[in-house]
């Protein structure tokens, strides 16, 4: 099983700044790689597919980064309603797995 | 637009079967180009994808190997929807239950474009 491992697990920004998370796969999983955003008591919602493609509806300020084992998520200027969880999923091997997340909070 | 509704009791008893239905308006259970999901969040586990089921001339089914003994994902054609039945809980399989849609064949329908809104469900006598 490929282990998904987020950094950090928490991140403090403020409203306007922008934000750098990671993403490291335990093993290449190519350009595979998923990521998601979830806010509390709703489902995950697709950011990014592909490592770099944004999902329908999904503003420019997301962009995905990265191959094989390292892969980045990129908010640029943070808008309130960005405040959230964000997870990575790798989509390149069974069984499909996800990070444990990075929180994204006010500063 | 795809929309997932999901159902079912959200309090199971140790040792019995948690059963849990999707139904899907705008796509077709039996579309040749979606395949459909559960996924559950724990504290202790996190996202944890449980399996799938999709249709290409027959029905095919992936499992996780931590839950495949003991899950079945089926769909229902007359009703476009998919149901997920986990046999033999224990309080371990309380967590939030989601059934979600994989629409873009980039990676093989392995990412998740669409999701039910959740279901809380509890496994305590």
């Amino acid at each position: 099983e490929i282990v998904m491992t987020q950094s950090p697990a928490t991140l403090s920004v403020s409203p306007g700044e922008g934000a750098t998370l990671s993403c490291r796969a335990s093993q290449s999983v190519s350009y595979n790689l998923a990521w998601y955003q979830q806010k509390p008591g709703q489902a995950p919602r697709l950011l990014i597919y592909g490592a770099s493609t944004r999902a329908t509806g999904i503003p420019a300020r997301f962009s995905g980064s990265g191959s094989g084992t390292e892969f980045t998520l990129t908010i640029s200027s943070l808008q309130s309603e960005d405040f959230a969880v964000y997870y990575c999923q790798q989509c390149d091997n069974w069984p499909l797995t996800f990070g444990g997340g990075t929180k994204v909070e006010i500063k | 637009q795809v929309q997932l509704q999901q159902s079912g009791p959200g309090l199971v008893k140790p040792s019995q079967t948690l059963s849990l239905t999707c139904a899907i308006t705008g796509d077709s259970v039996s579309s040749n180009r979606a395949a459909w999901n559960w996924i559950r969040q724990s504290p202790s586990r996190g996202l944890e994808w449980l399996g799938r089921t999709y249709y290409r001339s027959k029905w095919y089914n992936d499992y996780a190997v931590s839950v495949k003994s003991r899950i079945t994902i089926n769909a229902d054609t007359s009703k476009n929807q998919f149901s997920l039945q986990v046999n033999s809980v224990t309080p371990e399989d309380t967590a939030v239950y989601f059934c979600a849609g994989s629409t873009d064949s980039s990676d093989w329908y392995r990412h998740f474009d669409y999701w039910g809104q959740g279901t809380l469900v509890t496994v305590s006598s």
